[in-house]
């Protein structure tokens, strides 16, 4: 089956901390999304990447970052965390012949 | 004009009713279309695809309209366990290619 993990369920991090939220499928699947959902405003793009090494701005890239050094693994960054980036965060990987996407569990992220 | 536009809802109904949901979009290039459900603070995960033929999977038949740029999905016999957020989601590029747009999503109670 096909999985995508992301590292933490629940995280709470202080203002102007650096955070890192990691991603990884098992599908090598050369598509990854990083998006944030909050209530009322739906789903929004961060950053998204189509291979290694590469990635793409979303909607609301500011402050965040991302890394894509393997395949498998996509991380997004919060470089200094402000309390307006609580949210939850999802990750996702696109399926083959664009079937959808797979997503992760999701982080949900409190920042104090 | 949003890109892909739902009713927020609730819908609420009972046990065994029939209900369906409808969503627009924006952009007539949009290649492929689908329906995710999403429970109470879980990650989305893909309901069923949208063809242009229609289809259905059990209980769920979606529906796509390209000329009047809308899609639709009727649930029948309603269950407990269908209760959710139904998000609309459409891709523009189509393949692997590209991101999803999605909507904010209707909810939908169903109450015995």
């Amino acid at each position: 089956d096909v999985k995508v993990t992301q590292s933490s369920r629940y995280l709470v991090k202080r203002t102007g901390e650096k955070v890192f939220l990691e991603c990884v499928q098992d599908m090598d699947h050369e598509n990854m999304f990083w998006y944030r959902q909050d209530p009322g405003l739906g789903l929004r793009l961060i950053y998204f990447s189509y291979d290694v090494k590469m990635k793409e701005k979303g909607d609301i890239p500011e402050g965040y970052s991302v890394s894509r050094e393997k395949k498998e693994r996509f991380s997004l960054i919060l470089e200094s965390a402000s309390t307006n980036q609580t949210s939850m965060y999802l990750c996702a990987s696109i399926t083959s012949r664009g079937r959808g996407y797979t997503f992760g569990s999701g982080t949900r992220l409190t920042v104090v | 004009r949003k890109e892909v536009e739902q009713d927020p809802g609730p819908f609420n109904v009972p046990e065994g009713a029939t209900v369906a949901f409808n969503c627009t979009y924006s952009n007539s290039a949009s290649q492929s279309f689908f329906w995710y459900r999403q429970d109470c603070r879980k990650e989305p995960k893909l309901l069923m695809s949208v063809y242009s033929s229609g289809n259905e999977d059990g209980r769920f038949t979606a529906q796509l309209n390209r000329a009047s740029q809308y899609i639709s999905l009727l649930i029948r016999d309603s269950k407990l366990s269908d209760s959710a957020t139904y998000l609309c989601v459409v891709n523009i590029y189509g393949g692997s290619q590209g991101n999803l747009i999605f909507g904010k999503g209707t909810k939908l109670s169903v109450k015995p």
